[in-house]
Formats: structure tokens, sequence, C-alpha cells
């Protein structure tokens, strides 16, 4: 139980397009997910926290308008990155709560811009 | 502000020897503490959390974490190690607030069991 899933779980894109990653529930409902940022050797940066039908909370620093979040269902989050720049290369991490104290992660998502 | 500390960036024991991963952390009352780990290009797994009750938590693949108050610790042990435990590890904490907490993330330990 509690699995998460990413898609897609590496893409490579040109600089200036945009790129949507998906993270799914696929076995329990979650109100808030999160989205993490890993720089290689890194430990996880918090960017925001997705709670279903309303606004994604941004960390400090975190630029809304380049990282768009949608959390239309209890099931599914998706994080846009908008016209990216090789500085967005990185790996995205989500986590699904259950509401049950524990964020359960999905296998993450390569983003390489170039 | 809550921080989770964890002070050796690498840890390299011998297969069949015990491990510890060590852990502190910081914050406002009573914390829930989480260890995670993370193979090569993966999302992390979750491998246990101290909520409350016994100070002792055993988790996945034999690894147990032991919570210490007063030392404000939480350090991940397994009594023999096997080379497949090879991984990087990550300490977190969150505030007691129910669902939905921000986990605080240690900056991660690099196991590596040889044989």
């Amino acid at each position: 139980g509690a699995v998460v899933s990413q898609h897609p779980s590496r893409v490579i894109c040109k600089s200036g397009t945009s790129v949507k990653i998906e993270c799914r529930s696929l076995d329990f409902q979650a109100t808030t997910m999160f989205w993490y940022r890993q720089f290689p050797k890194q430990s996880l940066m918090l960017m925001a926290t997705s709670n279903e039908g309303s606004k994604a909370t941004y960390e400090q620093g975190v630029e809304k308008d380049k990282f768009l979040i949608n959390h239309a269902s209890l099931t599914l989050s998706t994080l846009t990155v908008t016209s990216a720049h090789p500085e967005d290369s990185s790996f995205y991490i989500c986590s699904a709560d259950p509401g049950a104290e524990t964020q359960y992660f999905g296998p993450g998502t390569r983003l390489l811009v170039l | 502000a809550q921080s989770v500390a964890q002070p050796e960036d690498q840890v390299n024991v011998a297969e069949g020897n015990p491990l510890t991963v060590k852990c502190t952390y910081s914050v406002s009352g009573n914390p829930y503490l989480f260890w995670y780990v993370q193979y090569p290009n993966r999302g992390l797994q979750f491998l246990l959390k101290y909520i409350t009750g016994d100070n002792l938590v055993k988790g996945s693949y034999g690894f147990e974490a032991e919570f210490n108050k007063s030392q404000t610790s939480f350090h991940l042990k397994k009594p023999s190690a096997l080379v497949s435990d090879s991984a990087l590890f990550f300490c977190a904490v969150s505030p007691i607030t129910g669902g939905g907490n921000k986990l605080t993330f240690g900056t991660g330990t690099q196991l590596k069991v040889e044989l």
C-alpha cells in the first residue's frame, strides 16, 4: 500500500518550453501533496505544498509563476515548469500524505533542460 | 523553526557488523521523527517513524531507531549490515499538528557496506 507514482520518470526539453510532471497516489487519497527539488548529492528542498481544491503554498524563494502546481483531485497533483531554462534541470520528487502523519514519495522525475 | 542534523556525510561498515546512522533534531514541542532511504535515481522509501510510545521503533529491512528525548536524537541502527543496505539515508522531523505536515530533512548520510 501507499504507492505514489510520477510521470514521466525523465524528460529532456529545450530551453523555453514547458514541462508537466504528474504525481499520483495509486492506492490512497491525499488531501495534501508536496513537491521537492533535489540537487546532486544534496537533501530535498521543499518547493510547495499542494492542497486539493485550493491554491498551492510556495516556500520562500520559489517562483509560483514558474512552477505551476495544480491539485485537481485527491489522487493527482501536477507540477508544470514554465519556460524552462538549464538552471531548472534537477530531480523533482513529489510526496503524498494520506492524513496519517507519514508522507509517501514518488520515484522522482529527472528534468534536463538543454 | 525545526531543524535536523546528520553529522556524518558517509558511514562505512563491513557486512555483518552493526551500523548506526546518527540524527539529532531541534523542534518546538514534541516531534514526529522519520527515517527514509533513497537508492540511486529513485525517490525516498519510508523506513520507520516515531510518533509516541516505545522509544525503540522497528521498521523495514531490519532497521530500527531509538528516540532519545534528553539528547534530542533519533539514531538509525541495524544489528547486522548487508551490502544491499548501501544507500542514502535521510532523517526528517515534522511538528505534531495532524496530517499534511511539512517535513524538514537532514542533509543525508551515505551508507556504504562492504564485504
